[in-house]
């Protein structure tokens, strides 16, 4: 049982260059989200998905898109990438879905460290 | 809208008490956890409370007052390995988002 699994760890890119942050699970959550650590702001929800098909914004959706095509993966692609995204991106998954399950702590990934030069 | 206040840093003594205070605003509760995290590390599952009163686990306990907006984590017998960063987070009742204070750098000296 690996949990949240988040590739890469690490990844350095230029200014413009576009990548996707890889996330899975295997714990059969329904919920699952990313947030951008930064030193000083705290965690920041990106976007977040209650379910296969469905996804929708949180506090700092802009540069970032999200998909939703099976319940294990939601990955996150970032499509031209700007230095103010450098930061460390976690993934995070739970049973909660909006009405359900409220002791349903999030279990988050290891995280991607990304600089953007 | 949410909005989440903890104090930015906290220093304590090993073996001692300290409690760390988070207060929240939100037009839809539906739970507050607390989570602990350790530096260059993910955050891990510390506490929930979505009813009013205190939950007790271990050497950690947390606190809320729904009608006070008021949740804290007290942490007793300190121990070295405790410090370490603790973010309290709301969730949203209609949206089921969690929302994260800025969280509290615990630092613990011998």
């Amino acid at each position: 049982n690996a949990g949240v699994t988040q590739t890469p760890k690490f990844q350095v890119l230029k200014t413009g260059q576009s990548m996707t942050l890889q996330c899975a699970q295997d714990m059969n959550h329904e919920y699952m989200s990313w947030y951008r650590q930064d030193p000083g702001m705290g965690l920041r929800l990106i976007h977040y998905s209650v379910g296969a098909g469905i996804t929708d914004q949180g506090e700092v959706p802009n540069g970032y898109n999200v998909s939703r095509s099976t319940t294990e993966d939601f990955p996150l692609r970032l499509l031209s990438a700007a230095p103010s995204q450098t930061s460390v991106y976690f993934c995070a998954s739970s049973y909660s879905k909006a009405g359900a399950g409220l002791n349903s702590p999030l279990h988050f990934g290891n995280g991607t460290r990304l600089t953007v030069t | 809208g949410q909005n989440i206040d903890q104090p930015t840093e906290m220093t304590a003594t090993e073996g001692a008490i300290v409690q760390i205070n988070c207060t929240y605003q939100t037009s839809g509760f539906n739970g507050l956890f607390w989570y602990q995290q350790h530096a260059g590390e993910a955050p891990t599952f510390l506490s929930y409370n979505v009813l009013d009163g205190l939950e007790e686990k271990g050497r950690f306990s947390s606190f809320l007052s729904r009608s006070k907006g008021y949740s804290y984590l007290l942490l007793k017998e300190l121990q070295m390995k405790d410090s370490a960063s603790y973010l309290c987070a709301v969730r949203d009742r209609f949206s089921d988002k969690l929302i994260f204070g800025t969280g509290t750098r615990l630092q613990v000296f011998p």
